[in-house]
This record gives C-alpha cells, sequence and structure tokens, in this order.
C-alpha cells in the first residue's frame, strides 16, 4: 500500500516557467512533510518541508503549499531554471520525522528546457 | 557536500552471500538512517540507530541488521542476498533525534546482486 502518492512521474518545463509536482498522503497522522532534490550519482538533499499548522511555506523559489482537509501537499518551482533538473521527492513521516522513518513518494523527473 | 560518506561505492554480490556497507556521519550527528532505493523508486525507510541503539524500524526483514559505533559511523549487513537486494543504499546523520531535523545524506552505495 503506498502511502504517498506522487504525480507526475516526469514533467518538462521551459526555462523561466512553473514547475508544479503534487503528492497525496493517507495516514492522517503524519505531521511533517518535506520535499527532497535528488541529482543523478547524488544522494537527495532536503529542498523545504512543512508541518500541517501551516497551509503555504516559501522559500526562494521553492513553495510548498498544503490542504490538510484534502491530505494533499504539493510544490512549486517559480522561474525554473534548467539547473533545476533533477528528480525531486516529497516525503511524509509522523513525530516530526524523530523516528527517521520518511515514506517517500517515487518521485518526480523534471527537465527544464533552456 | 553533506559530510556523510559511504563505502564502498559500487559492489556485485551473488545470490546468498552476505555484504557489509558502511557510513560515516556528519560530525557531531548522533543518529543515522539507512534507506533502500531501488532503480526508478524513493527511498525506503529500513531503520534508524540512535546512540547506539535502534529506535526505528521500516518493513524489512531480520536479515537486514545495522549497527551504530561510539564515534556514531554505522554498518547495514545484509544476509542471504536475493536479486530483489539490488538497490542503492543510503545513509543519512542528523543531529539527536530531535523533531523535524534536517537529514543529511551520502551518495549511496549501488549493489548488484547476480
Amino acid at each position: 500500500q503506498q502511502q504517498v502518492k506522487q504525480s507526475p512521474q516526469s514533467l518538462i518545463v521551459q526555462k523561466g516557467g512553473i514547475s508544479i509536482i503534487n503528492c497525496a498522503y493517507e495516514n492522517t497522522a503524519f505531521d511533517y512533510f518535506p520535499w527532497y532534490q535528488q541529482f543523478p550519482g547524488k544522494g537527495p538533499a532536503l529542498l523545504i518541508a512543512i508541518r500541517p499548522d501551516v497551509s503555504e511555506k516559501k522559500e526562494g523559489r521553492f513553495t510548498i503549499s498544503f490542504n490538510k482537509s484534502a491530505k494533499q501537499f504539493s510544490l512549486h518551482i517559480m522561474d525554473s531554471q534548467p539547473g533545476d533538473s533533477a528528480t525531486y521527492f516529497c516525503a511524509a513521516s509522523r513525530d516530526g520525522g524523530s523516528q527517521g522513518n520518511l515514506i517517500f513518494g517515487k518521485g518526480t523527473k523534471l527537465s527544464v528546457k533552456p | 557536500e553533506t559530510g556523510v560518506t559511504q563505502s564502498p561505492t559500487h559492489l556485485i554480490k551473488t545470490r546468498g552471500q552476505q555484504v557489509t556497507l558502511r557510513c560515516s556521519s556528519q560530525s557531531g550527528h548522533n543518529t543515522v538512517s539507512w534507506y533502500q532505493q531501488a532503480l526508478g523508486q524513493g527511498p525506503q525507510f529500513i531503520f534508524q540507530y540512535y546512540r547506539e541503539e535502534e529506535n526505528g524500524r521500516g518493513n524489512f526483514p531480520p536479515r537486514f541488521s545495522g549497527l551504530q559505533f561510539p564515534n556514531y559511523s554505522s554498518e547495514l549487513n545484509v544476509n542471504a542476498l536475493e536479486l530483489d537486494d539490488s538497490a542503492l543504499y543510503l545513509c543519512a546523520s542528523r543531529l539527536g533525534a530531535s523533531v523535524g531535523g534536517e537529514l543529511f545524506f551520502g551518495e549511496g552505495s549501488r549493489l548488484t546482486v547476480l
């Protein structure tokens, strides 16, 4: 049973455009929702994270929107750049992630065309 | 660079063999987690160690075991290797077991089981 569903599987965006990746979760006990970026040959790196008491969080060009009632959250990348081309994973966990048990989505491969 | 180093970077084993993967955490980080990432999938949580004790485990059989040493370095051991164990194994460290502490991932060990 997949607890975090991520879409789309792949995404092609023109430079300067907006990239939007969506995730849905099932377990209402989840209380920590991070997004990770992974380049080929590298480990995932934390981009931005949100807790359910906040509906939106912005850091630079990256914004998380969170809808608790719909059990959905999304990543928006504004002014997308070729250097943003990578695989993005949403994740969720209970207990604020303190048990280390992050449940990851299957990933979205983003390609930003120049 | 995250300061988390893993070895070996690549290895090939045959079915039924045993493997040990090693991880050196970022300086001062006393919590380490291990994840399995199959090709084209998101990482899956194996277990977490905090101050040399396992304090969280995912849905992996007992043939996956680990150790954390007093210097907070860590090992992942897998016995009786199966073909499906072929994957990228990621180690991640963080400071303490605090809520929402950022996980810093290494670049992984790529295991191929023939």
